[in-house]
């Protein structure tokens, strides 16, 4: 994988129902593993960084898993509600450098 | 509440004309970031720096574009002359440096070259 890739690219859940979507990245020259909430016209939202193998963070009804020997991480997001509507991006950090490379997003819209 | 800001929030201007973008940082931040949301390629990092002094700018278009810091408080794009193909939202963020850190956006700015 050269790229960040996100799947799927857009999701409709119903209010409730919990819901978990992908990121896969390179697993060479891996450093962090960043997870961003963008509802529209607003700023992207850190949601968490990762960096080892087998990390698991939570926030709330949101978490966020890491496997960087496969180079993929999972999101999940418990009991879906309205609110959560937003785009999703992962962004992967290699190398030891700053900048991260983003994944196209994860669009998720929540039906009440 | 510490934010970043960006200023114009908006901006159209013609071909050909010179575009200045600046960005305030979160005071004792270190490291800044440019990137440009399009649609066709989302979110790409143009440029970044840590204490004020540019670490990469390979993302950005050398013969139109450069980035500034002129001090610890303002970061500046600059395009000129603008093309239509430049039309997208640039973003700044800005972190503390450190093993993995997250970076704080700001609102961004939406520039429509005609």
């Amino acid at each position: 994988i050269l790229n960040v890739e996100q799947s799927p690219q857009s999701l409709h859940v119903q209010e409730g129902d919990s819901t978990n979507f992908t990121c896969s990245f390179p697993s060479s020259n891996f450093y962090a593993l960043h997870w961003y909430r963008w509802e529209t016209a607003k700023s992207p939202e850190a949601l968490f960084v990762m960096t080892l193998n087998g990390d698991e963070k939570k926030k709330g009804r949101i978490s966020a898993t890491l496997n960087t020997k496969e180079g993929y991480s999972y999101l999940y997001i418990k009991g879906s509600q309205p609110e959560d509507s937003a785009t999703y991006l992962c962004a992967s950090q290699g190398g030891g450098a700053d900048g991260l490379t983003f994944g196209k997003g994860t669009h998720l819209i929540i039906q009440p | 509440d510490a934010r970043v800001t960006q200023t114009p929030r908006h901006k159209v201007t013609e071909m050909g004309q010179e575009v200045t973008m600046r960005c305030q940082p979160i005071l004792g931040h270190n490291t800044v970031f440019w990137y440009r949301q399009t649609m066709m390629q989302g979110l790409e990092l143009l440029a970044y720096f840590r204490n004020r002094a540019p670490l990469d700018d390979s993302g950005m278009p050398k013969d139109r574009f450069s980035a500034e810091m002129p001090d610890a408080t303002l970061a500046t794009l600059k395009i000129q002359p603008s093309e239509p193909r430049d039309s997208a939202v640039y973003f700044c963020a800005s972190g503390l440096s450190g093993r993995s850190y997250e970076q704080y956006f700001g609102p961004g700015t939406r520039l429509t070259v005609t």
